[in-house]
């Protein structure tokens, strides 16, 4: 799996839009761009997956640069709840059952 | 999501006894789950693949059998910890893949469950 780079912490004011960066500069172009947020003491949660067009759930919204080389998930709202470790994970959509591996991600801290 | 479910979410045990944790999948069936393992203020460590109806993979440094794996049924897996050690103490998280109903393989996670070895 392609290696991700993410700043290691940051703030946003609450009611603002989190935006959260993610550098994936060596992507294959079978590999998927996904995002997962662990709260506190709590087990990851799925946000949201890409392959190369953008996309939106009800969560949150992923952009992922034409070049694929970089992606950015944005909470369009962010509250105090969204305070989270934030982890963008490469991988391939393979049918066989494979790990995620989890880097260090960025910690979101909302403010009030 | 989908719904994973880990029990207990919290346990305390004496040193040198042994603590089970569950992992179920509660709306689709799982042939694998995975655990992990997670210290504080570190990203979580994968340790072992639980295969249905198989004998579990370990990832290296994990000792097997101190981490005993049972994956009986397509919705169950359960992690024993053997002659717990507080160097045991951690957050322990199971994962399984959802492929039905609607899900296209994402990974959904367990609560986690904390062991505290006195």
């Amino acid at each position: 799996d392609a290696k991700t780079t993410q700043p290691t912490s940051m703030d946003c004011a609450e009611g603002r839009a989190a935006n959260l960066p993610c550098n994936h500069s060596t992507i294959s172009g079978n590999e998927y761009v996904y995002w997962y947020r662990q709260i506190h003491s709590q087990g990851p949660q799925y946000i949201i997956h890409g392959l190369k067009n953008n996309e939106t759930n009800e969560m949150a919204s992923l952009i992922i640069t034409e070049d694929r080389k970089s992606s950015t998930l944005i909470l369009p709202h962010a509250t105090l709840r969204d305070t989270a470790v934030y982890y963008c994970i490469v991988r391939a959509l393979v049918s066989g059952n494979t790990p995620l591996v989890f880097g260090k991600g960025t910690r979101l801290s909302v403010i009030a | 999501g989908a719904v994973v479910s880990q029990h207990p979410s919290r346990v305390i045990c004496k040193s040198g006894t042994s603590v089970k944790i569950e992992c179920r999948s509660l709306d689709f069936q799982a042939t694998t789950m995975f655990w992990y393992r997670q210290f504080p203020k570190q990203s979580l460590m994968l340790m072992a693949t639980s295969n249905e109806g198989s004998k579990a993979t370990y990832e290296q440094g994990v000792e097997k059998d101190k981490f005993l794996i049972n994956h009986a049924s397509l919705t169950l897996s359960t992690l024993t910890v053997t002659s717990a050690h507080p160097e045991d103490s951690s957050f322990y998280i199971c994962s399984a893949r959802a492929w039905a109903g609607g899900f296209t393989g994402e990974l959904f996670f367990g609560e986690g469950s904390r062991l505290t070895v006195l």
